[in-house]
């Protein structure tokens, strides 16, 4: 069965400060991920998504995450912290079970970015 | 063009009694999700339709949720008596493609449900 683990479900860092969030997988087949951000009172929104084609994935907001499967790992970066990145943000992985493909999320990780 | 919307935003309701709670995917697309959040825990998937059709009710809890999407549009989850175990928040997501691994969904801003 595939899981998601986020490590650290709350991560402080200064504003300009490096933002480093983790998100670890366990895929027997090779996996699809992605990382979604809720900001306060919004839905969730897609930052960006792994899909086999690079392991360097861009996303929206200067967020990147590095697909590295030794380390079955797939975590979110942003060089420079700001103000409005301060949201939960959730790593998850597609997986097809029962006939259709869902989402298996982690427990997520909420973001304080300090002035 | 308009997102998935759900309503109400809010419902404070007591145990044993019933709450429906809606979700409007985004127009075209025939995939719709519901997924709950209880609190602190990760979002788990509760059922998925394609157009009017349960694709896979796997995730849900017991029988009193009863999902429906009469005529492939909007979509509601009923929960009937509702227990305490049931607060959380409950989103909704739509996708145009339901049958690629990768495929991605929109979610909607979700319903948080409190039954006292």
């Amino acid at each position: 069965a595939q899981s998601v683990t986020q490590l650290g479900s709350h991560v402080s860092v200064s504003e300009g400060a490096l933002v480093l969030l983790r998100c670890n997988y366990s895929s027997s087949v090779p996996p699809y991920l992605f990382w979604y951000v809720q900001y306060p009172n919004q839905g969730l929104q897609l930052l960006l998504k792994y899909t086999s084609a690079a392991t360097l994935v861009k996303g929206i907001n200067g967020f990147e995450a590095e697909f590295k499967k030794s380390e079955t790992s797939f975590h979110l970066t942003k060089p420079s912290a700001h103000m409005s990145d301060a949201a939960e943000y959730f790593c998850a992985v597609s997986s097809f079970t029962s006939g259709t493909y869902k989402y298996i999320f982690g427990t997520g990780t909420r973001l304080k970015v300090l002035a | 063009e308009a997102g998935v919307t759900q309503f109400p935003s809010h419902s404070v309701i007591e145990k044993g009694q019933t709450v429906t709670l809606r979700c409007d995917p985004i127009s075209g697309h025939d995939n719709l999700y519901w997924y709950r959040r209880v609190m602190g825990k990760e979002i788990k998937f509760l059922l998925h339709f394609v157009k009017e059709s349960k694709q896979d009710e796997s995730g849900m809890p017991n029988n009193r949720f009863l999902a429906e999407r009469t005529g492939g549009t909007y979509s509601t989850l009923k929960v009937q008596p509702a227990e305490l175990e049931d607060s959380g928040v409950y989103f909704c997501a739509s996708s145009l493609v339901g049958s690629r691994s990768y495929n991605e969904q929109f979610f909607g801003p979700g319903t948080r449900l409190t039954v006292l």
